[in-house]
């Protein structure tokens, strides 16, 4: 219950071309999912988040796709660069702003010149 | 750049020994949480601190342990290290009331 599981494990997209990554969970309390980017070497760095009363959030290129009856949210990074190669995680907590975070495994995204 | 610091950044520890890690949270940020992350895997949480006193905790032993001080600044203890406990431990901090954490660079701890 406590789980978030993460797809796909690595990704390979052409430059321009969109990153889609998909996260599931079962706990019903989570109440709030954030993405994170980390490269090698660093901390993870938070992208963009959204709480389950929101479909969906934009900011920039990066977009975060809630489903909340599905029990999926996903990312969607749009004109992927070169420079977004990084490992990309999700996440969820719940008991408001005091919850911890539980992350999913990651995803390795190669964006190809 | 999170205005969260970490250090030392590396260290090479014997099994058996005890490792002390520190966090300067970002300003005003009065909450501190640590997480372990192991070579290929997401974050897993330790525990958290508010305001000096420790506020939840996740799978991991008692010789797991912490503080928090008055300036939100922040330790890890770990006790009779395993070759296990070789990770990166990362350290977050986040402001009163708010959801987003900020992670610092880490703590890359290998214990042969």
């Amino acid at each position: 219950q406590q789980q978030v599981k993460q797809s796909p494990q690595s990704l390979i997209v052409q430059k321009g071309g969109i990153s889609i990554i998909n996260c599931a969970y079962e706990n019903t309390a989570f109440d709030y999912f954030p993405w994170y980017q980390q490269f090698p070497g660093k901390g993870p760095a938070l992208l963009i988040a959204i709480r389950p009363d929101v479909s969906e959030k934009k900011e920039g290129r990066f977009t975060i796709s809630f489903n909340k009856s599905a029990k999926q949210f996903s990312l969607h990074i749009m004109d992927s660069q070169p420079g977004d190669s990084a490992t990309y995680f999700c996440a969820a907590s719940y008991g408001g702003s005091q919850g911890n975070l539980i992350f999913g495994k990651g995803t390795k995204l190669s964006v190809k010149p | 750049e999170t205005g969260v610091t970490q250090s030392p950044t590396h260290l090479i520890k014997t099994r058996g020994q005890q490792v002390t890690l520190r966090c300067s949270s970002q300003s005003g940020h009065n909450t501190v949480s640590w997480y372990q992350q192991a070579l290929g895997q997401g974050p897993q949480f330790i525990f958290q601190y508010y305001r000096e006193e420790e506020n939840g905790r996740g799978n991991f032993p008692p010789r797991f342990s912490g503080l928090q001080f008055p300036n939100y600044s922040s330790e890890l203890n770990v006790n009779a290290l395993e070759l296990d406990d070789s990770a990166l431990y990362l350290c977050a901090s986040r402001g009163g009331g708010s959801y987003e954490q900020y992670f610092g660079p880490g703590t890359r701890l290998t214990v042969t």
